[in-house]
């Protein structure tokens, strides 16, 4: 089992949508990290988070500790988000340990 | 936060010869990470890279393929050795002052032919 878990792998969606993408993680971590990458592969840091909740424009990251989870919310979905959606956490180690990554496709 | 200008961003390299990917950070940082991301795979941690002392190499990579410089706080470049197609991939950069803070650069895209 992976100790960083993304879900789903894959997930397309129309134009419009409300997207969320998950994070599960089984380790002790100080911090969570949401990045975007695009299709020619450029790597955008979304969200570092460590507790609670963010949001930037139409994102929003949220992490509960207790549950070892976070979320990526997308609003009002458009084709430019379409890309690889990574989460990493870092470790007690200050490690970082990498999901495998959520591709998503938005249709017009 | 940090910044991290990685370079270049992508590049198509002849099989045999060596391409050095920079990462400079606009301020001062503990440790630097290089990753790799293999066509449809994650990314991989190749080594890190600690200023003034020899970079620590995870298994399954060594210093003559992926020889790694860290010549001060700010910045560190990693070589990819004697290319061939099989080391076409995304290679990623890294830094950490050791707290939460985890900043990026934006990858360099590899492809060998």
């Amino acid at each position: 089992k992976n100790e960083v878990e993304q879900s789903p792998q894959n997930l397309t969606a129309q134009e419009g949508e409300f997207i969320t993408i998950n994070c599960s993680y089984s380790v002790g971590i100080s911090a969570l990290h949401w990045l975007q990458q695009h299709p020619g592969g450029g790597i955008v840091s979304l969200f570092m988070l460590s507790s609670g909740k963010k949001k930037h424009g139409r994102l929003i990251a949220t992490i509960n500790i207790q549950e070892k989870h976070s979320s990526l919310h997308i609003t009002a979905s458009h084709p430019r988000d379409s890309a690889v959606y990574i989460c990493a956490v870092t470790d007690s180690n200050y490690q970082l340990i990498w999901g495998a990554g959520t591709k998503l496709i938005i249709k017009p | 936060s940090a910044v991290i200008s990685q370079k270049p961003s992508r590049d198509i390299c002849q099989r045999g010869t060596s391409l050095t990917i920079q990462c400079q950070v606009d301020s001062q940082v503990t440790m630097m990470f290089w990753y790799r991301q293999q066509p449809g795979q994650s990314l991989t941690l190749i080594a890190t890279a600690n200023q003034g002392s020899e970079a620590t190499y995870e298994s399954g990579f060594v210093i003559d393929k992926f020889p790694i410089s860290r010549p001060n706080l700010t910045f560190s470049t990693l070589t990819v050795s004697n290319m061939s197609p099989e080391d076409s991939s995304i290679y990623l950069c890294s830094a950490s002052e050791g707290n939460t803070e985890a900043f990026f650069g934006q990858g360099t895209r590899l492809t060998v032919v």
